[in-house]
């Protein structure tokens, strides 16, 4: 069972656009939510993370969202960049780190 | 730098082989994990360790088993390849449960 649900499965943004990837999970016991960028012929690498105990992280052009009642996450990427189009996963944490499906981003120059 | 380092980029096995995928990490971590990627399933576990000599069977265990002798290593085993384990393996470590995990490059692994 998909433990951690993502979505959508691609997305094509213009540069300079906002590149949204959202997540939802059924676990509550989950305590850590992070999101990994993985670029090709490379393993992924982590991009920002966030607890339960805030609603919003922003680390530069990169903003979680999370919406502990609702269980979803999203992870917000502003003034998208040609260099962004990379394969995005957000994960949960309890004990283990369980992956969403990965959403492969192109953002078009 | 922080470095997880898979054994080989590339592999290619036959059915039916004995298949060892080594990972290896510097970072004095605990925590150490093996998972499969496949398009459009993300990343799947398949073992982890959160000590030297001990190990949990993740979501896809099966046809896998896995050992850790000492704590940087950590080494994947495929006892009877088949074509269905044909996949990109990675593997990582994190000092702890709710931290950062490191990936190494992977391994494809393509059994025929």
């Amino acid at each position: 069972q998909q433990q951690v649900k993502q979505s959508p499965q691609s997305l094509i943004v213009q540069k300079g656009g906002i590149s949204i990837i959202n997540c939802a999970y059924e676990n509550t016991a989950f305590d850590y939510f992070p999101w990994y960028q993985q670029f090709p012929g490379k393993g992924p690498a982590l991009l920002i993370a966030i607890r339960p105990d805030v609603s919003e992280k922003k680390e530069g052009r990169f903003t979680i969202s999370f919406n502990k009642s609702a269980k979803q996450f999203s992870l917000h990427i502003m003034d998208s960049q040609p260099g962004d189009s990379a394969t995005y996963f957000c994960a949960a944490n309890h004990q283990k780190l369980v992956f969403g499906q990965g959403t492969r981003l192109t953002i078009n120059p | 730098d922080v470095k997880v380092t898979q054994s080989s980029r590339y592999l290619v096995k036959r059915t039916g082989e004995k298949v060892f995928l080594e990972c290896v990490q510097d970072m004095d971590h605990e925590n150490m994990f093996w998972y499969r990627q496949d398009p459009g399933l993300g990343l799947r576990l398949i073992y982890f360790s959160y000590d030297v000599k001990m190990k949990e069977k993740g979501d896809i265990p099966e046809g896998y088993s896995v050992s850790r002798e000492k704590k940087e290593r950590f080494s994947l085993i495929l006892e009877s390849a088949s074509t269905n384990q044909t996949s990109m393996y990675l593997c990582a470590s994190s000092a702890a449960p709710n931290t950062e995990a490191f990936f190494g490059q992977g391994t494809r692994l393509t059994v025929v």
